[in-house]
């Protein structure tokens, strides 16, 4: 089955710990994304991806970084430089940037202690 | 900066009833509108995707779109309980990147 799949589903942190949030397609999607989701609130995007190699920065992408070495994952760390961590990560694709619909990964629930 | 409007509810319809969910944005050079559905805990899911003026149907929904009043609608025809969730707009902007609104609760009362 094709989809996209994200690990773990909840992790836990400890403040001053990095963390990275696996994402991997099998849909040969080019464009990949991460966003957060708060509380009562809409997707912020954190960073995105339109070919392997090359990524670009969204609209909160302070104390987070990612990797493209290949167009199947695009793992994100969350690194300790993220004062609020805690939030619900999602991971989209999308055949290309023209594309429609982004299909989105079960999410990663990421909490600091 | 860019932004989608939502009213974040929560809105109560009775079940059967129709469902009316808004969104309005500041882009104008948006080009393509969409509604995905989010239940609690999980990730959204596309409803419906509206790129011209005017309505668009698939099943019980139709998406409801005015570029010159900068809106987009969806409407839930027969509403089900399991039509309960949050209804959050995205709006494609001349970048092609999205911007979401907060989300509308949606709650359908048995």
């Amino acid at each position: 089955d094709g989809g996209i799949t994200q690990s773990p589903k909840y992790l836990f942190r400890k403040e001053g710990q990095n963390v990275t949030l696996s994402c991997e397609q099998n849909l040969n999607h080019d464009a990949m994304y991460w966003y957060r989701q708060d509380p009562g609130q809409g997707l912020r995007l954190i960073y995105y991806s339109q070919i392997v190699n090359d990524f670009q920065k969204g609209d909160i992408a302070e104390g987070y970084s990612v990797s493209r070495e290949k167009k199947e994952s695009f793992p994100l760390t969350v690194t300790s430089a993220q004062k609020n961590p805690t939030a619900f990560y999602l991971c989209a694709s999308v055949a290309d940037r023209t594309g429609n619909e982004q299909f989105f990964g079960p999410g990663t629930r990421l909490t600091v202690l | 900066q860019k932004e989608v409007e939502q009213n974040s509810g929560p809105l109560s319809v009775p079940e059967g009833a129709i469902a009316s969910l808004n969104c309005t944005y500041s882009d104008r050079g948006s080009q393509s509108f969409f509604w995905y559905r989010q239940y609690s805990g999980k990730s959204p899911e596309l409803i419906m995707f509206i790129y011209s003026n005017g309505d668009k149907e698939d099943g019980r929904f139709t998406a409801q779109l005015n570029k010159a009043s900068q809106y987009v609608s969806l409407l839930i025809r027969d509403s089900q309980p399991s039509d309960s969730a949050t209804y959050l707009c995205a709006v494609k902007d001349s970048n092609y990147q999205l911007i979401w609104g907060a989300g509308t609760k949606l709650i359908i009362k048995p």
